[in-house]
């Protein structure tokens, strides 16, 4: 596709709900990253992959997220048991080889009552 | 934790102005990268400046870097409206892979 695309574009979830938010990076970029932006803040790092191995998940705030990228290519991120304070924009980027630029989707803008 | 402080919070200024935001960060870099997010979008990415660079440019666009005071600044020459939006500051820090840590940003209105 012409950029990178994350699905749904909102979701209202109820607290303790499970929610699942995907991500389908540029063709041929190896490099994935997700980031979670809380209002009026800058994003923040979440977690990383090369290809199908997550190389830093160092950002993940809590072991109720859970991002996985089986084959390399589609990425989600899974948020268990959702709390209001995961409410928040998560944005997906990809990077191709060598490449210093990443690309950001349009995010998606969860809400948790 | 965001890496640094962007300054100002706020910018509001006329069209055909110049505005100028600063970024300061805390660790060794690679490169500083400027991006812009429109209200409820997705961040564009505007510019990338190397360490080893003290200053360039691209189209309206100035960004200067100076690594022994750890700060950076954009300057947009010309303003328009269409500018309005929230311009981040990012570090891709020196970790072995490209992981950017972002400023808080400064919000820009232009008006018409």
């Amino acid at each position: 596709g012409a950029g990178v695309s994350q699905s749904p574009r909102y979701k209202v979830a109820k607290r303790g709900q499970d929610v699942a938010l995907r991500c389908d990076p540029i063709s041929g970029h190896v490099s994935l990253f997700w980031y979670q932006q809380a209002l009026g803040q800058g994003p923040e790092f979440l977690t990383y992959f090369q290809n199908e191995a997550q190389l830093d998940k160092s950002g993940l705030p809590s072991d109720r997220f859970f991002a996985e990228r089986p084959e390399g290519s589609v990425s989600t991120l899974k948020i268990q048991r959702t709390q209001q304070e995961d409410s928040a924009v998560y944005l997906c980027a990809s990077s191709p080889p060598l490449g210093d630029t990443q690309y950001f989707g349009p995010g998606t803008r969860l809400t948790v009552l | 934790s965001q890496q640094g402080e962007e300054d100002p919070q706020a910018l509001s200024i006329q069209e055909g102005e110049n505005a100028t935001m600063n970024c300061s960060y805390k660790t060794s870099i690679n490169n500083l990268q400027w991006y812009r997010q429109n209200s409820g979008r997705g961040l564009v990415h505007l510019i990338l400046i190397r360490s080893n660079e003290r200053e360039k440019h691209s189209g309206r666009l100035r960004v200067t870097l100076d690594t022994s005071k750890k700060s950076s600044s954009l300057l947009i020459t010309a303003s328009r409206a269409a500018d309005t939006a929230s311009y981040f500051c990012a570090t891709d820090v020196v970790t072995g892979f490209q992981k950017l840590v972002f400023g808080t940003g400064t919000r820009l209105l232009v008006s018409p």
